[in-house]
């Protein structure tokens, strides 16, 4: 079974503060994801990387960014919390369309 | 652009009953269509898809939904909904021509089962 981690179940941080939100996938995807989950707003795209080193701007891209260094492991950065950030972010790979979801990440940014 | 609207944010139904949740998409071509079911703190699972072929496909937990492309719609059926269907349902319609993957979600729909 395809494996999606992430790095915290729930983030407390504050207004400023930068923050490393890190996902893991076992399953050797070329493509790995990072949505933020709103209510009312469903998943909206913040970035997506095809491949190592290579990253595309999603929907809503301002306020982050993202690292893969490496095939299995896609960061999520907030350069300067601020409580706009306050959500739910789920990270998901996949091979083709398909794709796997990690358990989430709820950051309060206080 | 493609584009998927759930119309129905919120439907209770009572243990036992059927269940369809609607989905209407937007796309130029034929497009891969997904629905996925998130359970409260929880990520997404993959509930079914469809790429091509019989347009009837079947899913996981007895769900299973239909592609009608003269309605652009692939509405998602249960013929008896258990207390543990609560949850809320997420279509989503990829790009089967595109080369980047990237998926366009709803905006769900949340299902509240009555014992």
């Amino acid at each position: 079974d395809v494996k999606v981690t992430q790095s915290s179940r729930y983030l407390v941080k504050r207004t400023g503060e930068k923050v490393f939100l890190e996902c893991v996938q076992d399953m050797d995807h070329e493509n790995m994801f990072w949505y933020r989950q709103d209510p009312g707003l469903g998943l909206r795209l913040i970035y997506f990387s095809y491949d190592v080193k290579m990253k595309e701007k999603g929907d809503i891209p301002e306020g982050y960014s993202v690292s893969r260094e490496k095939k299995e492991r896609f960061s999520l950065i907030l350069e300067s919390a601020s409580t706009n950030q306050t959500s739910m972010y789920l990270c998901a790979s996949s091979l083709r369309t398909e794709q796997y979801f990690g358990p989430g990440t709820r950051l309060t940014v206080t | 652009a493609q584009s998927v609207t759930q119309p129905d944010i919120h439907i209770t139904v009572s243990e036992g009953a059927s269940l369809e949740l609607r989905c209407n998409y937007s796309y130029g071509a034929t497009p891969y269509l997904f629905w996925y079911v998130q359970s409260p703190g929880q990520g997404l699972q993959l509930l079914l898809k469809y790429f091509s072929g019989d347009t009837l496909v079947q899913g996981i937990k007895g769900f299973e939904a239909e592609f009608k492309r003269s309605q652009s719609s692939f509405n998602l059926r249960k013929p008896s909904v258990h207390w543990s269907d609560a949850a809320e349902y997420f279509c989503a319609v990829g790009d089967s021509g595109g080369s980047n993957y990237k998926l366009t979600f709803g905006k769900g729909t949340l299902l509240t089962v009555n014992p």
